[in-house]
């Protein structure tokens, strides 16, 4: 079993609908989770941080924590052509400092 | 805002040689990472570092060396450069602490002939 497991799509959704991804993780001491964005050729960015049980909106994105099932989610609500990219799933690892990344989901918004 | 710079976008080299990736951060991280990305394997730690001159081996260490002289800099050294090297690099930092957002560089994508 991967440490961090996604769908690695690709998820295509239609403009305006809104976008479901899926990460689980199998490391029970994990309190940080990450959401990053990745267009083709580019470097990871940052869009969304969680770190307690229940949901975090920021604008068009809200994220969903559930320790106890050990999965986090992300929506994109209102999904433009621009939201196509691959994300990231990344947890921390109980024992310090670094990250363990999910495959990715590749999500292509299509007009 | 964080910025992370790397020295180079793009980087062709031969075997053989020894190459050096400069990465440099300016939030005053503590944490410095660096990372590779291959298809099919996604994000892997090579080494990160949580203080000046302290390092620490990641998930796949071997043929890379590292050095972290000045907080701001974290440097990665492949010693002989060889063709299973070729893959986009990633320079990644963070605040220190459990857990904390890390913010990346642009990458290097190195290829290795």
């Amino acid at each position: 079993q991967k440490e961090v497991e996604q769908n690695s799509g690709p998820l295509s959704v239609p403009e305006g609908a809104i976008a479901s991804l899926n990460c689980t993780y199998s490391d029970r001491g994990s309190q940080s989770f990450f959401w990053y964005r990745q267009y083709s050729g580019k470097s990871p960015e940052l869009i969304m941080s969680i770190y307690s049980n229940g949901d975090k909106e920021d604008g068009r994105f809200t994220a969903q924590l559930n320790k106890a099932s050990q999965y986090v989610s992300l929506l994109i609500r209102d999904s433009q052509p621009s939201d196509s990219a691959t994300y990231l799933c990344a947890v921390n690892r109980a024992a310090g400092n670094k990250l363990t990344f999910g495959g990715g989901t590749r999500v292509l918004v299509k007009p | 805002d964080v910025k992370v710079t790397q020295s180079s976008r793009y980087l062709v080299k031969r075997t053989g040689e020894k190459v050096f990736l400069e990465c440099v951060q300016d939030m005053d991280h503590e944490n410095m990472f660096w990372y590779r990305q291959d298809p099919g394997l996604g994000l892997r730690l090579i080494y990160f570092s949580y203080d000046v001159k302290m390092k620490e081996k990641g998930d796949i260490p071997e043929g890379y060396s590292v050095s972290r002289e000045k907080k701001e800099r974290f440097s990665l050294i492949l010693e002989s450069a060889s063709t299973n090297q070729t893959s986009m690099y990633l320079c990644a930092s963070s605040f220190g602490g459990a857990g904390g957002e890390q913010f990346f560089g642009p990458g290097t994508r190195l290829t290795v002939l």
